[in-house]
């Protein structure tokens, strides 16, 4: 499984963009970034996924380098309620590992007033 | 998204007994959940996939016969602790996998929030 690394942590100013960066450089051809995040104490959230090319939806962006070895997630217009770990992961689409998403430590996100 | 429920949210019990925790989909069909679990301040650590109809697939290091998985139908998945004992006391999290036709990926995966067991 291509493994990822991202920052313990991060800091954002209220209404300001938050762009939580992730390294995937062992990511392979036929596997999909997905961004999760997990509010204390819940089960994660599916936030966005992408392949290639950069995808939006109404929670965030997702930028994927054209050599795919990394991606940045960008929330536009971070609130206090985006304070979470923020999870990167691969997901494989074939092998013994299909389907399985395996969770790194994930980017701490702090939100400030 | 889809929407996957988890019963109880948490639950206390004394050592040495069994504590059951169901995960439900609740507006799809899912023939493949997966069985988390999370220590406090940690990630995400996969127990087991659950395949509706037949056995669980467990990860290395999980006990199967402590953490009984149970996938009798599409839409409920149960995992069973038991003999619990103190250091069972985690954060259980189930997903379900939700098939997609004429997408790519051909499924999306959703969470439930969680179960919160502590033995005491």
């Amino acid at each position: 499984d291509a493994k990822t690394t991202q920052p313990p942590s991060m800091d954002c100013a209220e209404g300001r963009a938050a762009n939580l960066p992730c390294n995937h450089s062992t990511i392979s051809g036929n596997e999909y970034v997905y961004w999760y995040r997990q509010i204390h104490s819940q089960g994660p959230q599916y936030i966005i996924h992408g392949l290639k090319n950069n995808e939006t939806n109404e929670m965030a962006s997702l930028i994927i380098t054209e050599d795919r070895k990394s991606s940045t997630l960008i929330l536009p217009h971070a609130t206090l309620r985006d304070t979470a770990v923020y999870y990167c992961i691969v997901r494989p689409t074939g092998g013994t590992s299909y389907g399985k998403l395996t969770f790194g430590q994930g980017t701490i996100l702090t939100v400030h007033p | 998204g889809a929407v996957v429920s988890q019963h109880p949210s948490w639950v206390i019990c004394k050592s040495g007994t069994s504590v059951k925790i169901e995960c439900r989909s609740l507006d799809f069909q899912a023939t493949t959940m997966f069985w988390y679990r999370q220590f406090p301040k940690q990630s995400l650590m996969l127990m087991a996939t659950s395949n509706e109809g037949s056995k669980a697939t467990y990860e290395q290091g999980v006990e199967k016969d402590k953490f009984l998985i149970n996938h009798a139908s599409l839409t409920l998945s149960t995992l069973t602790v038991t003999s619990a004992h103190p250091e069972d006391s985690s954060f259980y999290i189930c997903s379900a996998r939700q098939p997609r036709e004429g997408t790519s990926p051909t499924y999306e995966q959703y969470f439930g929030p969680g179960t919160r067991l502590t033995v005491t």
